[in-house]
């Protein structure tokens, strides 16, 4: 999966609890990006990064935030986890937002909010 | 906002026929994408065509672009149990920096 490891791989949580999920890249792109993946919605953006510490919102950024402190590690954060939440989330990387933007996905993670 | 639109959402066929798929969007682009998908994976990146590409070829894809009619095929020739996958569309332009993925089709190729 292109040096991009995503962690954890599975998480059941309550509803209410705050959760992190991580993603980790070895291939120094600049470019970083969180996806959730739900039937009949397909892969939707919720928050992307342009650098360190530079991020914005996609389209279903609500209940979600991020920070990316270094290159290469861009974190997804619940800040209180509801079962609309429930889904499995990918993240992607990127060298280039341009004309060649091909995105790189991690393994994805699946999260469960009870 | 869902730009590209697979068409059909499922298609099953025998190994060693073609496997077509549609993807339509409604405004401009700067290139369109394919993506597979297998089940419990992440998206794999196919192939990019450019707007002012009509057609693209690699290995057994061949990806065309009708701009004017804001569609793109995929066919995958001599199909292979493989294949079997998710496959996405992916559009970006059309005023927005971001890649815009549809909502996906599913191929079974039966061996």
């Amino acid at each position: 999966d292109a040096g991009i490891t995503q962690s954890p791989r599975h998480k059941v949580t309550e509803t209410g609890t705050p959760v992190t999920l991580r993603c980790h890249q070895t291939e120094n792109h600049r470019y970083m990006y969180w996806y959730r993946q739900d039937p009949g919605h397909g892969l939707r953006l919720i928050h992307y990064s342009y650098g360190v510490k530079d991020t914005d919102k996609g389209e279903v950024s609500d209940g979600y935030s991020v920070s990316r402190s270094k290159t290469e590690d861009f974190l997804l954060t619940l800040e209180s986890a509801t079962s609309s939440q429930t889904s499995v989330y990918f993240c992607a990387i990127s060298p280039d937002r341009g004309t060649k933007n091909i995105q790189y996905f991690g393994a994805g993670t699946r999260l469960s909010v009870l | 906002s869902q730009q590209g639109e697979e068409d059909p959402q499922a298609l099953s066929i025998q190994e060693g026929e073609n496997a077509t798929m549609n993807c339509s969007y409604k405004t401009s682009i700067n290139n369109l994408q394919w993506y597979r998908q297998n089940s419990g994976r992440g998206l794999v990146h196919l192939i990019l065509i450019r707007s002012n590409e009509r057609e693209k070829h690699s290995g057994r894809l061949r990806v065309t672009l009708d701009t004017s009619k804001k569609s793109s095929s995929l066919l995958i020739t001599a199909s292979r149990a493989a294949d079997t996958a998710s496959y996405f569309c992916a559009c970006y332009g059309g005023g927005s920096e971001k890649l815009v993925f549809g909502k996906g089709m599913k191929l079974t190729v039966n061996p």
